[in-house]
């Protein structure tokens, strides 16, 4: 059964940092692209950012480019996403998906993680 | 971008109707759209991939048609448990881009 958990998230001061993990299980997660979508309070769903298999090709929305790093950990199945100079409008849930093929199939997603960004 | 534009944004119907959500693509998308349900307060589930493609473990009530710029999703027998969003998505080109999303509601 193909499980991703997310964690990591949390409140913090605007300009501040935070490191989501998603840990996966259940599939071979070294062959298949990752993707971070959120969701702000009562809002649609946004993307944030993707990355093959490999880790070697990423792809990050305007809105979190130069501020949002999108990584793996192949070797632990863990999908990571280090967010630096936070804003108010950063305030979501962050859903971990798996894809069903690269670029952009999304497969099954996570149950996410709540970020609020307040002072 | 590609803009994706959902309609209605909301709409109410009883269990047993059948019902059709559309969403329609600003450029030309081919088959690479999606449909995702979310129940409130949970995460968003696939239920169609490549615009026709039922998410296995789906029910056969719903389905998926279309091509380009113009697709929807179908229900053909709405069940107490459908009542939800329904987002579409595009995956033909990044940004990856979403639908605004459709409310169905019980009447």
């Amino acid at each position: 059964e193909v499980q991703l958990v997310e964690s990591g998230g949390g409140l913090v001061q605007p300009g501040g940092s935070l490191r989501l993990s998603c840990a996966a299980s259940g599939f071979t997660f070294s062959t298949y692209a990752m993707t971070w979508v959120r969701q702000a309070p009562g809002k649609g769903l946004e993307w944030v950012s993707s990355i093959i298999h490999s880790g070697g090709r990423t792809s990050d929305a305007d809105s979190v480019k130069g501020r949002f790093t999108i990584s793996r950990d192949n070797s632990k199945s863990t999908l990571f996403l280090q967010m630096n100079s936070l804003r108010a409008e950063d305030s979501a849930i962050y859903y971990c998906v798996k894809e069903r093929q690269w670029p952009g199939d999304l497969d099954f997603w996570g149950h996410g993680t709540l970020v609020t960004v307040s002072s | 971008d590609i803009q994706m534009t959902q309609s209605p944004s909301s709409l109410s119907a009883s269990v047993g109707d059948r019902v059709t959500l559309t969403c329609r693509a600003s450029q030309d998308i081919r088959n690479f759209l999606a449909w995702f349900q979310q129940i409130p307060g949970k995460a968003p589930k696939s239920l169609i991939y490549a615009a026709t493609s039922l998410q296995s473990g789906v029910p056969s009530r719903f389905s998926g048609s279309g091509s380009g710029t113009d697709f929807s999703l179908t229900i053909s027998s709405l069940q107490p448990e459908d009542f939800a969003t329904y987002y579409c998505q595009q995956y033909y080109a990044y940004p990856l881009t979403f639908g605004g999303g459709t409310k169905v509601e019980i009447k």
